[in-house]
């Protein structure tokens, strides 16, 4: 089955600190990742998504994933964290030509200042 | 261009009541799919719809249905509302169903049934 595992529901990081919010998957078919933000009582926006084309994926506000096929992995950072950064993370996954977007759990990012 | 439209945003209904939740793609966007989003359950799938045809269908109660227009435009309906069914329902749409294509999300509808 397919399905996508983001451990943890909370990571808090200082202003100016490295983000790593960590997204892994199960597929028996090559994936299509996503990164989506969602800010308080807002939709969900795309950050950026993996297609095959280049394993090292950049994406929007400063963040980039890497998509580690060995490691089952798209790993989601940010150089330097803002305050503007804080939300909620969801990594996401379609595998197969009929396939749904399978989600998963969502972290949640604050920053301290 | 406009981004995808839902309607109403927030409502407010009663239990047992029925509820018809609005959905306008992106312009030139013939697939939209719907997600319920809670606390507890996360995001959870709810049909995809691509040419006024349902490709895929979520694991929920017959309760939950949805159409599609031939304009692309869908709605989705939740009749004999339950308590539990209080959630933000998102709609999001994309070119086709390919599972390459970027899906694009909306702002969502508030549902609560009180």
């Amino acid at each position: 089955a397919q399905s996508v595992t983001q451990l943890g529901s909370h990571v808090s990081v200082s202003e100016g600190a490295l983000v790593l919010l960590r997204c892994n998957y199960s597929s028996s078919v090559p994936p299509y990742l996503f990164w989506y933000v969602q800010y308080p009582n807002q939709g969900l926006q795309l950050l950026l998504k993996y297609t095959s084309a280049a394993t090292l994926v950049k994406g929007i506000n400063g963040f980039e994933a890497e998509f580690k096929k060995s490691e089952t992995s798209f790993h989601l950072t940010k150089p330097s964290a803002h305050m503007s950064d804080a939300a909620e993370y969801f990594c996401a996954m379609k595998a197969g030509a009929n396939s749904k977007l399978t989600f998963g759990k969502g972290i949640t990012l604050s920053v301290r200042p | 261009k406009a981004g995808v439209t839902q309607t109403p945003r927030y409502l407010i209904k009663t239990r047992g009541q029925q509820v018809t939740l609005s959905c306008s793609p992106i312009s030139g966007h013939r697939s939209v799919s719907w997600y319920q989003q809670t606390p507890g359950q996360g995001l959870q799938f709810l049909f995809e719809y691509f040419s006024e045809t349902q490709r895929n269908k979520g694991n929920f109660p017959g309760r939950f249905s949805g159409r599609q227009f031939s304009n692309s435009r869908s709605e989705m309906n939740v009749s004999t509302l339950e308590l539990g069914d209080s959630a933000l329902y998102l709609c999001a749409s994309s070119l086709d169903p390919g599972p390459g294509n970027t899906i694009y999300f909306g702002e969502g509808s508030w549902l609560t049934v009180v």
